[in-house]
């Protein structure tokens, strides 16, 4: 079984660029959140993808944008970098089923710093 | 608005000890809590899950209460050790939120010898 990765590990962009986060879920999982973590706090949900379609979103503004993949892979997008953008970047698999409350499966982030 | 605190203080206690944090929330009503190990530079990591019709769930060293009148929740490990340093999260999830979570900001604990 093969754990959820994520790529790049570190990324260094200056403001306004545009940058692209990828992750690969865990097999089987068919669904993706992903999550920013500034230092010192907890994770902040930005989005979910649920077999490919959107399912619920955070408090992020529309710059803030993904894919899912039928493969059930992701990307996170990001246009118009801004300095608070630096963070770790997490992305968590899980399987969803109907009434049940699963358990996430983290990849290890990618870090952005914003310069 | 909706709130979740966790103690922001490191907890330091020394081994063989039973180590208590806190999750405390309000404005939320949570259909589940979870409860996550993050590592410095690392992804959390999923330890336990109680439901709002559970009151303890027990894991190995690990324990977990639930009190949905109080909105709180006590995460309890025994028997401590240096390996369990780590900082600790608690997550609350909704009835109808699919598995979106909302996360405490953490407690950092430290074991020592």
């Amino acid at each position: 079984e093969t754990g959820v990765t994520q790529s790049p590990t570190h990324l260094i962009k200056t403001r306004g660029q545009q940058v692209t986060l990828r992750c690969s879920s865990q097999s089987g999982h068919n669904t993706v959140s992903w999550y920013q973590q500034a230092l010192g706090q907890g994770p902040q949900f930005i989005f979910q993808y649920y077999r490919e379609e959107e399912n619920g979103r955070g408090n992020f503004p529309p710059r803030f944008s993904g894919l899912q993949f039928p493969n059930y892979s992701s990307e996170l997008n990001v246009n118009a970098l801004e300095l608070d953008d630096s963070a770790l970047y997490l992305c968590a698999s899980s399987l969803s089923l109907p009434a049940s409350y699963n358990e996430q499966f983290f990849g290890p982030g990618t870090r952005l710093t914003v310069l | 608005s909706q709130k979740i605190e966790q103690n922001s203080e490191a907890l330091n206690i020394q081994e063989g000890k039973t180590a208590t944090l806190t999750c405390n929330y309000t404005n939320y009503s949570p259909a589940y809590l979870q409860w996550y190990r993050q590592d410095p530079g690392r992804g959390p990591v999923f330890l336990l899950l109680i439901r709002e019709n559970e009151k303890e769930k027990r894991k190995e060293r690990l324990k977990v209460t639930f009190d949905t009148t109080l909105k709180q929740s006590l995460f309890h490990i025994t028997a401590s050790q240096p390996a369990d340093s780590a900082t600790y999260l608690c997550a609350l999830g909704i009835t109808g939120g699919g598995n979106k979570l909302t996360f405490g900001t953490g407690t950092q604990l430290k074991v020592e010898l």
